[in-house]
């Protein structure tokens, strides 16, 4: 059975660090489409990062130099590396994962919530 | 960047009701378009992805349709669960991005 369950989340100042985790079984995450969306409270998804199963990585505009995407195939865990955080940052951070891009996000996880206030 | 614009943002139906929800990307994206159902508190669920095809498990009362620049989810004939938010999302190019979402509620 296919889960991912995050981590990592709680309360930061605005600038600081955080890292999140994506805990994956029922299939290994050096072969998938692994993905980061958010939600910030009472709003709509956001898409944040993907990796590739060739390790190419692509992020979304608001994120892009301050978050990293990564992967520890021993752990088979997703991670998201955020720095710089702002109050925007504030949300809902869900991984996910895609058997093919165009096949949209088929497994989500429950989600941990970021919260960037001083 | 593509923008994806959902209409309506939120609809009344009752139970039973047909009920359609558009989308409209900035430019064409063929048949990129994937939707998906989030009900409060809970992680979206994908319900059609390549615009028409039906995810394994989704109720056929659900359909997807359109390709270039507009897409349509349709809800046949609406059910006491099907009362939650959708949202639109391109996978054509990145940053993928989602529509604003349309909140379906009960009249």
């Amino acid at each position: 059975e296919v889960q991912l369950v995050e981590s990592g989340g709680g309360l930061i100042q605005p600038g600081g660090s955080l890292r999140l985790s994506c805990a994956a079984s029922g299939f290994n995450v050096t072969s998938n489409y692994m993905s980061w969306v958010r939600q910030a409270p009472g709003k709509g998804l956001e898409w944040v990062s993907i990796i590739y199963s060739d390790g190419s990585t692509y992020y979304g505009d608001s994120v892009k130099g301050r978050f990293t995407i990564f992967r520890d195939s021993s752990l088979n865990t997703l991670y998201l590396q955020m720095n710089s955080l702002r109050g925007e940052d504030t949300a809902v951070y869900y991984c996910a994962r895609c058997i093919t891009i165009g096949g949209g996000f088929r497994y989500w996880g429950q989600g941990t919530l970021v919260t960037v206030s001083s | 960047d593509i923008q994806m614009t959902q209409s309506p943002s939120s609809v009344s139906a009752s139970v039973g009701d047909r009920v359609a929800i558009t989308c409209r990307a900035s430019q064409g994206i063929g048949i990129w378009v994937a939707w998906y159902q989030q009900k409060p508190g809970k992680a979206p669920k994908v319900l059609i992805y390549a615009a028409s095809s039906l995810q394994s498990g989704v109720p056929s009362r659900f359909s997807g349709s359109g390709s270039g620049t507009d897409f349509t989810l349709t809800i046949s004939t609406l059910q006491p669960e099907d009362f939650a938010t959708y949202y639109c999302q391109q996978t054509n190019s990145f940053p993928l991005t989602f529509g604003g979402g349309t909140k379906v509620e009960i009249k």
